[in-house]
């Protein structure tokens, strides 16, 4: 158990629709990130946080906003969602506090059309 | 060009043979590198991490780094059916995130 729930597992929306992606973690994991994962691309950085109230972009962050007001909830909003952002979404995290040194946990992952 | 490379595949080996998957990156001051399993439909999981040069070996997996080449492979000897997944090749860059392949599909034919 890598201590990551991620919710809903599975959501179809519409195209101009906000979309919120919840991702909890009960293992004090500092480090916590977002992924979408694309055939022929594979997992691409959205965005990172290193600790509550820090966050940072990634390689694809446009089209999303993260928050971290507490440690363990670590939401991805996707204000006004596309068909580009059909995806599988893995939130990942870091145990301990030493640093990113790399090794992650992820989640199980959201599934999300958009029509 | 991607951060990291990897070798495309689909692989397919048969049962007890060795898969070799490899991997190069283009940032050379990438410092520590991984390879993640994922089975269709589930989530990464972590099966190997290097960090200096030569050869680490866990159980049946074997992950080689040359850093001069900018090169980290990952072997897996005496393949079982449930080796059948994709491996994920990551490099940690200089600002500390976490840059993944493409992955390579390996299945294992009994």
């Amino acid at each position: 158990d890598a201590g990551i729930t991620q919710s809903p597992r599975y959501k179809i929306t519409e195209t101009g629709r906000q979309v919120t992606l919840m991702c909890h973690q009960t293992w004090s994991h500092s480090y916590m990130f977002w992924y979408r994962q694309d055939l022929g691309h594979g997992l691409r950085l959205i965005y990172y946080s290193a600790a509550a109230d820090i966050t940072d972009k990634g390689e694809v962050p446009d089209g999303y906003v993260v928050s971290r007001s507490k440690t363990e909830n670590f939401p991805l909003t996707l204000e006004s969602a596309t068909r580009s952002q059909t995806s599988v979404y893995f939130c990942a995290g870091q145990p301990g506090t030493s640093g990113n040194t790399g090794e992650l946990f992820f989640g199980e992952g959201s599934r999300l059309t958009v029509l | 060009q991607k951060e990291v490379e990897q070798n495309s595949g689909p692989l397919s080996v048969p049962e007890g043979a060795i898969a070799s998957l490899n991997c190069t990156y283009s940032d050379r001051v990438s410092q520590s590198f991984f390879w993640y399993r994922q089975y269709s439909g589930k989530s990464p999981e972590l099966i190997m991490s290097i960090y200096s040069n030569g050869d680490k070996e866990d159980g049946r997996f074997t992950a080689q780094l040359n850093k001069a080449s900018q090169y980290v492979s990952l072997l897996i000897r005496d393949s079982q059916p449930s080796d059948s997944a994709t491996y994920l090749c990551a490099a940690r860059l200089p600002d500390y995130k976490l840059s993944f392949g493409a992955g390579t599909t390996v299945t294992v034919r009994a």
